[in-house]
């Protein structure tokens, strides 16, 4: 079956880096893109960006242009969300979701547990 | 970037009600939206896909609707597993957009 696991939670400084982890399972990794997302307290649900795994796609929302990176590692199924400079607005749980197809219509099906990042001095 | 506004932000039913929740674009999308269900410590869950299309195993009381600028996600009978936060979310376009969401409480 379809799984994804993701990464501990977190707690960062201001200012420093996260890097979240989240290993497929269940499928052949690199034919689905994988997106995060991402819920501070208090807010609704905001899409960050996606990355392709079989290849070097990658789009981000403007929010996060230049402090985000998403990457792959196909060798262990994992994709991995960077984010850097981070603030307490950064306090959130974050989200990787598979990325489905199916006759033009896509939708994101199967998602990770979730990540808690805490940003606090 | 494509704006999706969402309305109610929240609405109190009662079990059995009929609930209707909207989602309007900033420009067209044509059939491209989702909704989703999110429940506190949980996962987002699918529930409509390509505006009308029910997703395998979700109950038939939930339909969506819509095409182009406007979208309806309606619940025909609220149950008591149905209080929960609602979003749509355009799929036409990177980078993709939630609405805001919608609150579904007990009244």
């Amino acid at each position: 079956q379809v799984q994804l696991v993701q990464s501990g939670a977190e707690v960062k400084k201001p200012g420093a880096s996260v890097k979240v982890s989240c290993k497929a399972s269940g499928y052949t990794f690199t034919s689905y893109y994988i997106h995060w997302v991402r819920q501070a307290p208090g807010h609704g649900l905001e899409w960050m960006g996606v990355v392709y795994p079989s290849g070097s796609f990658t789009s981000y929302a403007q929010k996060f242009q230049g402090r985000v990176a998403m990457t792959k590692d196909t060798s262990t199924s994992t994709a991995y969300m960077e984010l850097s400079s981070l603030t307490s607005e950064d306090t959130a749980v974050y989200y990787c979701a598979r990325r489905e197809v199916v006759d033009t219509m896509a939708y994101l099906q199967y998602w990770g547990q979730g990540t808690l990042v805490t940003v606090s001095s | 970037a494509i704006q999706m506004t969402q309305s109610p932000s929240s609405l109190s039913a009662s079990v059995g009600d009929r609930v209707t929740i909207t989602c309007r674009a900033s420009q067209g999308i044509r059939s491209d939206l989702g909704w989703y269900q999110h429940k506190p410590g949980k996962a987002p869950k699918l529930l409509i896909y390509g505006a009308s299309s029910l997703q395998s195993g979700v109950p038939s009381r939930f339909s969506g609707s819509g095409s182009g600028t406007d979208f309806t996600l309606t619940i025909s009978s609220l149950q008591p597993e149905d209080f929960a936060t609602y979003y749509c979310l355009q799929d036409y376009s990177y980078p993709w957009t939630f609405g805001l969401g919608t609150k579904v409480e007990i009244k």
